[in-house]
């Protein structure tokens, strides 16, 4: 069965520095990979997505992640966070019934 | 913007009574979920639909019911509510695959649950 491992259920950075989440996903044929953004009280929201087209994933709001199958990582980056960034953050995989498996998120707190 | 709307967005009710949560949506999009999102965060699917009479349980077991008698529409069910009920419940609907190319799912607002 396909699944992600988030590292870090709590990632704290300054405003103005460098985001990184962690993703790692286990699959036996190429996964199909998304990042989602959560706000509070809200539902979630596509930050990107993988779909084998190129590895390296630009998304909305400055984020983008790189697919590294030597790793088999989807490690979500910013280069510079901003206060409005802090929001939980969903890595998902996509398995063969087309069913959305997540990770268990990471929370991204922004210090001023 | 997702067309998906999910009502009521906050719901309080008292334990032993039957409620259903509304999720449609009007991308015509074949596949609907629904999670169940834990005060941790984690989600975990609790039933999906690949289309009109067609239900599935998903990875965590639930004791809550749905149905997809129209495309549009995909509501849950819970027959008596209890306490351990009271989570956030997420609807999403995607089309997956089009013209070869994988789509995201589009995720309602979520309805919050609190049983007392």
């Amino acid at each position: 069965a396909q699944s992600v491992t988030q590292l870090g259920s709590h990632v704290s950075v300054s405003e103005g520095a460098l985001v990184l989440l962690r993703c790692n996903y286990s699959s036996s044929v190429p996964p199909y990979l998304f990042w989602y953004v959560q706000y509070p009280n809200q539902g979630l929201q596509l930050l990107l997505k993988y779909t084998s087209a190129a590895t390296l994933v630009k998304g909305i709001n400055g984020f983008e992640a790189e697919f590294k199958k030597s790793e088999t990582s989807f490690h979500l980056t910013k280069p510079s966070a901003h206060m409005s960034d802090a929001a939980e953050y969903f890595c998902a995989v996509m398995d063969s019934s087309y069913k959305l498996i997540f990770g268990s998120g990471t929370r991204l707190l922004v210090r001023p | 913007e997702a067309d998906i709307y999910q009502t009521p967005r906050y719901l309080v009710i008292g334990t032993g009574k039957k409620i259903t949560l509304e999720c449609s949506q009007t991308m015509g999009h074949d596949k609907m979920y629904w999670y169940q999102q834990d005060p941790g965060m984690e989600l975990h699917l609790i039933h999906y639909s690949y289309g009109v009479n067609s239900t599935e349980k998903g990875d965590l077991s639930s004791e809550s019911t749905v149905s997809r008698i129209r495309t549009e529409h995909f509501p849950l069910t819970l027959e008596s509510a209890r306490p351990s009920h009271t989570s956030q419940y997420l609807c999403a609907s995607s089309d997956n695959l089009r013209r070869g190319v994988v789509t995201e799912a589009f995720f309602g607002q979520g309805t919050r649950l609190t049983v007392v």
